[in-house]
């Protein structure tokens, strides 16, 4: 059984452009949910789509923004890059919610901003 | 929101030896797990425990929900234990769906 697909593995962007990321959860989940790790920070839940709906977000600005498609891909993205975003970005899929249901999780994709 | 607590922060241990890495909560949980992230960053599934015991090989977890604390035991450690382990935890409050809360992880440095 494939597991959780994120593509591109690396980024790298300048400031002030956007970048689009891409998920592709296992197959017959329906939730997919992301988030951002940093040395600082540490991992932090971005937002949660659930059958093509966004349930919930986490504390991060209207710049971050995503959606999911109707076979459960899910696309993240972030429009005028800050140095702050570099960071390592990770989805995870489940069966139904990610608050209570186990979650798996992609290779990330490591975004760098310059 | 719900605080997530592991201990130690740091430890490093001679190959063959028994560890035991704690992960405390601040509220009642739906679903707690233990991942290690490998040096290329993926997060790998070690244990779903929102409670009770369960052992895989040389790994061990054990979840008291109701003192909101979970353990995870490695025993006879290898190099390849080396890593960082988180525990995420995630409440359910009837509200909306939302994700997993992670602790800080414990990283974990294995000498041969």
């Amino acid at each position: 059984k494939a597991g959780v697909t994120q593509t591109p593995r690396y980024l790298i962007k300048t400031r002030g452009q956007q970048v689009t990321l891409s998920c592709s959860p296992i197959s017959g989940h329906r939730s997919v949910s992301w988030y951002q790790q940093t040395p600082g920070q540490g991992l932090q839940f971005l937002f949660e789509y659930f059958s093509e709906t966004q349930r919930n977000k986490g504390n991060f600005p209207g710049r971050f923004s995503g959606r999911q498609f109707s076979n459960s891909r899910s696309e993240m993205n972030v429009s005028t890059l800050e140095l702050g975003d570099s960071a390592l970005y990770l989805c995870a899929s489940s069966l139904g919610g990610a608050r209570d249901t186990e979650a798996f999780f992609g290779q990330g994709t490591r975004l760098t901003v310059v | 929101g719900i605080q997530v607590e592991q201990s130690p922060p740091d430890l490093i241990l001679q190959e063959g030896a028994n560890s035991t890495l704690r992960c405390n909560f601040s509220d009642s949980v739906n679903n707690l797990q233990w991942f290690h992230q490998n040096p290329w960053g993926q997060l790998i599934n070690l244990f779903y425990i929102p409670s009770g015991t369960k052992q895989n090989g040389r790994l061990s977890a054990t979840t008291v929900a109701t003192e909101r604390y979970s353990l995870l035991y490695i025993s006879s450690s290898q190099t390849t234990d080396s890593g960082v382990y988180f525990c995420a935890v995630g409440l359910y409050s009837g509200g909306g769906a939302d994700g997993l809360t992670f602790g800080k992880g414990t990283h974990l440095i294995i000498q041969p």
